[in-house]
Order: structure tokens, then C-alpha cells, then sequence
């Protein structure tokens, strides 16, 4: 089992640019979820799908913000146009049922906007 | 919306004390869960709790679910180097689940 796979692990960008961050979660999950890790506001819920169908996404900070679940094992969370304050650690994770100690996170992409 | 609060923010202290941190809620969770979060990676889960007045024990790790289902602490036993990092409490209500800030824990050798 490889665990949540995300990609890239570093992302350096120029404010204004389309950041892309990717998620690969474990095979059989059928939940998938977006997490943001700041200093500032600690780990907030932007989305989560259940089935690659988006449920909630409410947590999604402004229309800059689009994540997308095309299949059972790839989602994305694009920013476009990025902005400084988008830094931060960008984490997914990913479940199987709904037993909330199912949860897997990822290690996690740390976006830089410069 | 839902807050909890963990205390304490951070905590220095010498290999083999032990560690107590915990998290309260103004709000009733199903489900309260404690996660370590090492450097550069992303959060593990340490333990689950289901039930309010729950008590639970993962090695040197102890957990409570609080009565009133709006808190939980964690005990560290006799902490060793390795337990070095940031431990989180998550309160969970279905696929709803919300952090605190984190503690974030030094011990010295």
C-alpha cells in the first residue's frame, strides 16, 4: 500500500500564475478530502468527495479555488490566479467508509506564491 | 462554525516526564481523535475515541472522550526523544472533521 500519494511535495509560483497541486488517494477509498495547513488558521477542510462526486464544499476560501475528482484515483485542487496568502501546506487524505479513523493524509504539497 | 481549542500551544520538557494536552469544543462531537504530525509530513493517526466517557490506551498513549462530549485529553508517558512533533485533536461529526490549532511538543534528552 503506497498511502496518499500528492505531487509535487514543493511548489515555488509567481502571484497570478495557475497552480495545479495533485492527489492520488488509496485505492478502494471512496472518500477523498482537500485540507489547508496554515500557521495562522491550523488545518482547515476546503472540499471532500465521496464516489469522485464533489459533497461538500463549502471550506473552499473563493472561486479561485476548483478541485475536480475525474476518476476513483486522481483528484486536483487548481488555483487560479494564485495569490500570496494562498502559501501554505496542502494536504489530501483519503478514507474508506465512514469511519472517521479511516482517515490516510498525504504528506502534503507546501505552496509558495511569491 | 465549530472551534476547538487545544492547550497548551507548546510544551518543553525532559525525556521520560509525562505529557497531558487536551481540547475542548463549544460544540458536541461523535467522534474526537488525536493525531502527531512529524516534520514535513502529513498528520497519523494515534487514536479514535467513540464514546462519551470513553478511555482509551495506544502504548504510552492515553486518551479520554469527555462526558459531555465537548473535550478530550491526551496523556504521554515517561515521553522519549521520538515523540517530538505536533499533536492534533480532531472532533469528528460524520464526514465533518475540524482540528485544533495543535501542541506543539520539545523534549530534551
Amino acid at each position: 500500500d503506497a498511502g496518499v500519494i500528492q505531487s509535487p511535495r514543493h511548489e515555488v509560483t509567481e502571484m497570478g500564475q495557475e497552480v495545479t497541486l495533485r492527489c492520488k488517494p488509496i485505492s478502494g477509498h471512496d472518500y477523498l478530502f482537500w485540507y489547508r495547513q496554515t500557521m495562522m488558521r491550523g488545518l482547515e477542510l476546503l472540499i471532500y468527495f465521496n464516489n469522485n462526486v464533489p459533497i461538500d464544499d463549502s471550506g473552499m476560501p473563493e472561486d479561485r479555488f476548483s478541485a475536480k475528482m475525474p476518476n476513483a484515483s486522481f483528484s486536483t485542487l487548481k488555483i487560479q490566479p494564485s495569490e500570496p496568502r494562498d502559501s501554505a501546506v496542502y494536504f489530501c487524505a483519503s478514507r474508506r467508509g465512514s469511519e472517521p479513523h479511516g482517515y490516510t493524509f498525504g504528506s502534503g504539497t507546501r505552496l509558495t506564491v511569491v | 462554525g465549530q472551534q476547538l481549542n487545544q492547550s497548551p500551544q507548546s510544551m518543553f520538557i525532559q525525556e521520560g516526564e509525562d505529557v497531558s494536552m487536551n481540547c475542548t469544543s463549544s460544540s458536541i462531537f461523535n467522534t474526537w481523535l488525536w493525531y502527531k504530525q512529524d516534520p514535513g509530513e502529513g498528520p497519523v493517526l494515534l487514536i479514535a475515541l467513540y464514546k462519551a466517557g470513553e478511555l482509551t490506551s495506544n502504548g504510552r498513549l492515553t486518551a479520554q472522550f469527555g462526558i459531555t462530549r465537548k473535550d478530550s485529553f491526551l496523556n504521554i508517558s515517561a515521553s522519549i526523544p521520538s515523540d517530538v512533533g505536533i499533536y492534533f485533536c480532531a472532533g469528528s461529526n460524520n464526514n465533518d472533521m475540524r482540528f485544533g490549532a495543535g501542541t506543539r511538543l520539545t523534549v530534551k534528552p
